[in-house]
């Protein structure tokens, strides 16, 4: 199995700044690694796949990054809205796809 | 716009059988997606239990393989989940998920499940 580790585990930011959090893969997943947004009591919502690809209604302030076993998710410019935990999830080798453990963004 | 429901009990006896259903709509679940369960323990992250084919193929999380069976009825447009031998560890948020591709597109709300005698 895969195994996904974010860092860091939160993220204290203030609005407007550039924020960058990381993933990386105990293994070559290639490009085929995405990141999912969670808020509290919701469920997760697609961001990007494909490394790069933003998903159908994602602003452009998000972006991603990276290969092989190294990634990034990019928010350029933190909204109110963003605050939130995001996963990364790699599937590449299944199963199990497998998700990272989160990163948690909280306002500074 | 596809949209996914969760049903099933919220109250399960440790050593039962976990059962959910996942109601789709917006478009007929034959139409070429795999479909998928993740859960969420309280305050903890995503675990990929497993996913099943209108045409019968099936997939599992190997660390739950033994007490998984996820299944699809085309006639209700509606697939299911069974976790058997539940324990106080199997207590999560239980989620249905379309696979396109291999991501997770659309996911239902989310369904809680406590194991507890």
């Amino acid at each position: 199995e895969i195994v996904m580790t974010q860092s860091p585990a939160t993220l204290s930011v203030s609005p407007g700044e550039r924020v960058t959090l990381s993933c990386r893969a105990s293994q070559s997943v290639n490009s085929n690694l995405a990141w999912y947004q969670q808020k509290p009591g919701q469920a997760p919502r697609l961001l990007i796949y494909g490394v790069f690809t933003r998903a159908t209604g994602i602003p452009d302030r998000f972006s991603g990054s990276g290969s092989g076993t190294e990634f990034a998710l990019t928010i350029s410019s933190l909204q109110s809205e963003d605050f939130a935990i995001y996963y990364c999830q790699q599937y590449n080798n299944w199963p199990p796809y497998s998700f990272g453990q989160g990163t948690k963004l909280e306002i500074k | 716009q596809v949209q996914l429901q969760e049903s099933g009990p919220g109250l399960v006896k440790p050593s039962g059988t976990l059962s959910l259903t996942c109601a789709v709509s917006g478009g007929p679940i034959s139409s070429g997606f795999w479909w998928s369960w993740v859960r969420q323990p309280p305050g903890k992250g995503l675990e990929w239990i497993g996913e099943a084919y209108h045409s019968g193929g099936t997939n599992y999380n190997p660390s739950l393989k033994s007490r998984v069976t996820v299944s699809v009825d085309k006639s209700k447009n509606q697939f299911s989940l069974e976790l058997s031998s539940v324990t106080a560890a199997d207590t999560a948020v239980y989620y249905c998920a379309r696979n396109k591709g291999r991501i997770f597109d659309y996911w239902g709300q989310g369904a809680p499940v406590t194991v507890s005698s």
